[in-house]
């Protein structure tokens, strides 16, 4: 399995500012994933991030916006810029690994994010 | 266009009733398709994958590309089966989940 652990585990932040969460595993994986979860909604993938390039975002989702850093293979941030009320989300970080006989994704417990 | 559907957003059951959780999807190339559970309090984690052809706390998941479904099924449900279930499909390295279905299972 992973440990992945993410800091802050919640947040209530003013609209016009920016909050960067961190996403740290317990060993070295080569890609991590940043997902987001708004209220009723399903999780969706906001962008992969793999150290030593630019991270790949989803349709919808901006680097301006979003910006990521991985600057190793065991830790990543995501910032969420500019906030407004819509922002309002779980956000989640997540690796892929080997295990048993197939690769798994495993989550982070996510950072609840309230934008006032 | 690549989709996850559950059409069920609450599912209530008697304990040691029957459950089947509704997943359909939408790929245009060779699916893989998970389901992932969430209890209360803890982090999403992944239940079972239908390539494994496993049962995994008494739940199978059969995948049907004619009817593009991969149901969640268990004969008798426990109360520790209540919890949030996501279906997700694999596209590229990537998942598309589905909305969630929330099993409640009372006594």
């Amino acid at each position: 399995s992973a440990v992945i652990s993410q800091k802050p585990s919640r947040d209530i932040c003013q609209r016009g500012t920016s909050l960067t969460i961190q996403c740290q595993v317990d060993s070295q994986v080569t890609m991590m994933f940043w997902y987001r979860q708004q209220p009723g909604q399903s999780l969706t993938l906001i962008a992969t991030a793999n150290q030593g390039s630019e991270a790949t975002y989803e349709s919808g989702f901006v680097i301006d916006k979003f910006p990521i850093s991985r600057p190793n293979l065991t830790f990543s941030t995501l910032t969420v810029s500019n906030m407004s009320p819509e922002d309002s989300s779980i956000y989640l970080c997540s690796v892929e690994r080997a295990a048993s006989r197939y690769n798994e994704q495993f989550f982070g417990p996510g950072t609840r994010l309230t934008v006032l | 266009a690549q989709r996850v559907t559950q059409p069920e957003k609450l599912l209530s059951v008697f304990k040691g009733a029957p459950v089947e959780l509704k997943c359909n999807y939408s790929y245009s190339g060779s699916p893989e398709l998970f389901w992932y559970v969430q209890y209360s309090r803890q982090r999403l984690q992944l239940l079972l994958r239908h390539i494994s052809r496993e049962s995994i706390k008494g739940f199978t998941a059969d995948l049907n590309k004619g009817e593009t479904s991969f149901h969640l099924k268990k004969p008798f449900a426990q109360e520790e089966d209540s919890a949030m279930y996501y279906c997700a499909l694999r596209a590229g390295t990537a998942l598309i989940f589905g909305k969630g279905t929330t099993l409640s299972v009372s006594s």
